[in-house]
């Protein structure tokens, strides 16, 4: 199937710095691009939004300056946490599909981001 | 708006046990309905899904979902689980009818299975 791999795994930061978090395809390319926030025993929050040539679209209440996403290109999209506190310290998802609509979307791994 | 409620934060079941998540929708429209299943380290992968037609899904590793409009349900189904299912499960509704592909989680369920 289809992998997507997320780097790093696991950052510890320091607060005021800034962090960039990876998402690529492996094995195909992805036209939507989707980041999501999931807290402990909690669901998973959608951030934003990315289609192919398209900035990206952010949900209510994601601050589109803190977190700074770059559709790279077909197969990498990146999230960088700008200027991190402790409350963002959270688990970061991404997910790619192939197509536009309700095309079964590929997970990441996930990020586990700490700021001190 | 739309939202997802699954019931049972956490479930324990005994190996071999028949095993029934259940996974409440409100949507007005026909939902696209999704079961995800999160485990450990790994991205979560999709089990199945509904989006029209039969209303029991099949899906992989032996997991199977029925649609139930009147009671806005999509409850997930094993009937002998093993040891390997004990994993987050989280349903999951198409946020609107259009083409954005973006999803509508629950809070997930936690399913421990006891040997």
């Amino acid at each position: 199937g289809a992998v997507v791999s997320q780097h790093p795994s696991r950052v510890i930061c320091k607060s005021g710095t800034s962090v960039k978090i990876e998402c690529r395809s492996l094995d195909f390319q992805a036209t939507t691009m989707f980041w999501y926030r999931q807290f402990p025993k909690k669901s998973l929050m959608l951030m934003a939004t990315s289609n192919e040539g398209s900035k990206a679209t952010y949900e209510q209440g994601v601050e589109k300056d803190k977190f700074l996403i770059n559709h790279a290109s077909l197969t990498l999209s990146t999230l960088t946490v700008t200027s991190a506190h402790p409350e963002d310290s959270s688990f970061y998802i991404c997910s790619m599909t192939t197509g536009r609509g309700y095309n079964e979307q590929f997970f990441g791994p996930g990020t586990r981001l700490t700021v001190l | 708006a739309q939202s997802v409620t699954q019931p049972d934060i956490h479930i324990t079941v005994s190996e071999g046990a028949s095993l029934e998540l259940r996974c409440n929708y409100s949507y007005g429209a026909t939902p696209y309905l999704f079961w995800y299943v999160q485990s450990p380290g790994q991205g979560l992968q999709l089990l199945l899904k509904y989006f029209s037609g039969d209303t029991l899904v099949q899906g992989i590793k032996g997991f199977e979902a029925e649609f139930k409009r009147s009671q806005s349900s999509f409850n997930l189904r094993k009937p002998s689980v093993h040891w390997s299912d004990a994993a987050e499960y989280f349903c999951a509704v198409g946020a609107d009818s259009g083409n954005t592909g973006k999803l509508i989680f629950g809070q997930g369920t936690t399913l421990q299975v006891k040997p």
